[in-house]
Formats: C-alpha cells, sequence, structure tokens
C-alpha cells in the first residue's frame, strides 16, 4: 500500500514565524503535490513537483515555498506565518502527473 | 484556465441512489477523477474517466460525456458509512503541462 505521511497531525505557531510541513511518501512516485483545504472552497494546489529539485506553483503560491531536494520529500515552507494561513494543509503522490494521487493524513495548521 | 462545478450539498435516505454531477471547463481535457473524503480523514481515490461513459465499481459508478464537459458519480444502495464529501478532479493541459483541479466537494449525507 502507498503511504503518506505528514510529519505533524496538528500544529500552533505565531504570525511570523517560518513553518515547515514535511511529507515523505514510500512509493517512488515522482510526482508530488500540497494543498490546503477550506470549508466551502474545497482542495486548492499550492505548489506540486514532477521530479527532484522541480516545482510548479499551483493556483494559490502567494506566501509559501517549498523544497525537493530527495524524490520521496516534499517540504512545503510558510516564510512568515500569517494569520489568513490557518487551514488543512493535504500532500499527495502519484506516480502519473494526472493519475491517481495518495494523501497524507493531512496536518491542521493553526497561526495565532 | 480550468474551472469545476458540483453541487455543495446532496442528502438522501438510506437505501436509495443519488448521483453527484460535475461540469467542467478546461482545455486539452485527458480524464475526471472522483474522490471521497470522511470527516477528518484523507481523500481517497473512487474512479477515474478518460473515454465517455460508465465506469462501475460495486454500488459506485462514474459517468463522462466529453462533448457536454460533463460527468457524474453515482452512489447506490446508499449506506450510512457514505456520508462525506465527493469531489472531482479534472486533469487538463494548461501551459507548460499537465494541470489538475479539483472541485470544491459535495457534502453526502444519508440519513435513515
Amino acid at each position: 500500500d502507498v503511504k503518506v505521511t505528514q510529519s505533524s497531525r496538528y500544529l500552533v505557531k505565531r504570525t511570523g514565524e517560518k513553518v515547515f510541513l514535511e511529507c515523505v511518501q514510500d512509493m517512488d512516485h515522482e510526482n508530488m503535490f500540497w494543498y490546503r483545504q477550506d470549508p466551502g472552497l474545497g482542495l486548492r494546489l499550492i505548489y506540486f513537483s514532477y521530479d527532484v529539485k522541480m516545482k510548479e506553483k499551483g493556483d494559490i503560491p502567494e506566501g509559501y515555498s517549498v523544497s525537493r531536494e530527495k524524490k520521496e520529500r516534499f517540504s512545503l515552507i510558510l516564510e512568515s506565518a500569517s494569520t489568513n494561513q490557518t487551514s488543512m494543509y493535504l500532500c499527495a503522490s502519484s506516480y502519473n502527473p494526472g493519475g491517481i494521487q495518495y494523501f497524507g493524513a493531512g496536518t491542521r495548521l493553526s497561526v495565532l | 484556465g480550468q474551472s469545476l462545478e458540483q453541487p455543495s450539498e446532496v442528502t438522501a435516505v438510506e437505501g436509495a441512489i443519488v448521483q453527484i454531477n460535475c461540469t467542467y471547463q478546461t482545455s486539452g481535457f485527458y480524464g475526471l477523477s472522483w474522490y471521497q473524503q470522511h470527516d477528518g480523514g484523507a481523500p481517497t481515490f473512487l474512479s477515474y474517466n478518460a473515454l465517455d461513459g460508465l465506469e462501475e465499481t460495486g454500488r459506485f459508478s462514474s459517468f463522462l460525456s466529453r462533448s457536454d464537459s460533463y460527468g457524474y458519480l453515482l452512489l447506490q444502495e446508499l449506506q450510512m458509512k457514505d456520508s462525506a464529501s465527493y469531489f472531482c478532479d479534472v486533469e487538463g493541459l494548461t501551459g507548460g503541462g499537465n494541470k489538475l483541479t479539483f472541485g470544491t466537494g459535495t457534502q453526502l449525507k444519508v440519513e435513515l
């Protein structure tokens, strides 16, 4: 079974802090994705990566950056957290760019 | 760009049949997927349609009409455990590569 592991289930940070959200997949997938999920807005793509050291902006990249130094790991970085970044963050991976996505359990981030 | 529309909420009784519609706009359409997400859980893949017609997997079926830019998820013999959010996800071609866009999700409530 594909396993996508997000480092934290719940996270509380203060405004202005630098925040790292980590995601690891164990199926050697080329493609990895970061989404945020907010009530009524569904899943919105922040960034995705088709290969190591490669990244592409999604629909809402402002305020975020990503890092993909190794194939299995995709990190989402909030350089200076703000209250409007309080959300559920979901990581996913897939074998093909448009293929089945396997999601992690999510990280609920609260920025105070 | 890409966009999807699906109803925000659907209510049905146990044992009934329910259809969740999804209309989309995209260029270079590749396929339409459906995901299920229970409260507090991660989205999980249900089905994928690349060609017109009906795909059946047990109690769940998914339909696609590419000429109408329309698809639906059909759930039969509804059970209480089917209460969840259902997302359609379109794979299309924009800019430099494949792009994935999720709908805002349909909250299905199954009642006794």
